[in-house]
């Protein structure tokens, strides 16, 4: 397998524009997260899917966010309008249940 | 809401020695912990996971203790090496009947060769 793939590996946009992150998770694994790191607020789950349904989203900052899992092999993190303050690291990770996740390797966005 | 500590930011040590990472939490009764080790630039990895009802877990040179009473859990790398440095992260399983995690802020180690 090769692993969780996330796409693109780099984002930069001018704010107000719209922003989709994609993610392929890893096949049979049945849990989904999407997370946000900075340096000031580390690791920030954003959203988590279990079987395709969205299962926790209050970490989601506000309605400028949402994410989909239309199948087991696809999510997408859309951000609009996008400001400056979601400049960030994002992750998917995917796993089993009550096992170790595994990572993607990220997308680093940067909005101006 | 639940509070993650990680000893320090950062963590020099010497080739050869063991090194020891402290997690400390609050607010929380995790059913399960985990650590995770991060380079720059990439995604974190999955090294181990230690459930509430186990008191330590080994795989190779990696031993993780978890005492329910203290809050804390210790991650020890013995016989460390420059390939170990990295940034290591620890992370809160949720309670029963949910998946999620919630991450410390990591502790930067450096072996110094």
């Amino acid at each position: 397998d090769a692993g969780v793939i996330q796409s693109p590996r780099h984002e930069v946009t001018e704010m107000g524009q719209e922003v989709t992150l994609r993610c392929k998770p890893i096949s049979g694994h049945d849990y989904l997260f999407w997370y946000r790191q900075t340096m000031m607020r580390g690791l920030e789950l954003l959203i988590y899917f279990n079987n395709n349904v969205p299962i926790d989203d209050s970490g989601m900052p506000e309605d400028r966010f949402s994410a989909k899992m239309p199948n087991a092999s696809f999510s997408t993190l859309k951000i609009q309008p996008s400001e400056p303050r979601d400049s960030a690291v994002y992750f998917c990770a995917s796993s089993l249940s009550d096992t170790g996740y595994t990572f993607g390797s990220g997308t680093r966005l940067t909005v101006v | 809401s639940q509070k993650i500590e990680q000893n320090s930011e950062a963590l020099n040590i010497q080739e050869g020695k063991t090194a020891t990472l402290t997690c400390n939490y609050t607010n929380y009764s995790p059913a399960y912990l985990q650590w995770y080790r991060q380079d720059p630039g990439r995604g974190p990895v999955f090294l181990l996971l230690i459930r509430e009802n186990e008191k330590e877990k080994r795989k190779e040179r990696l031993k993780v203790t978890f005492d329910t009473t203290l809050k804390q859990s210790l991650f020890h790398i013995t016989a460390s090496q420059p390939a170990d440095s990295a940034t290591y992260l620890c992370a809160l399983g949720a309670q029963t009947g949910a998946n999620n995690l919630f991450f410390g802020t990591g502790t930067r180690l450096t072996v110094i060769p």
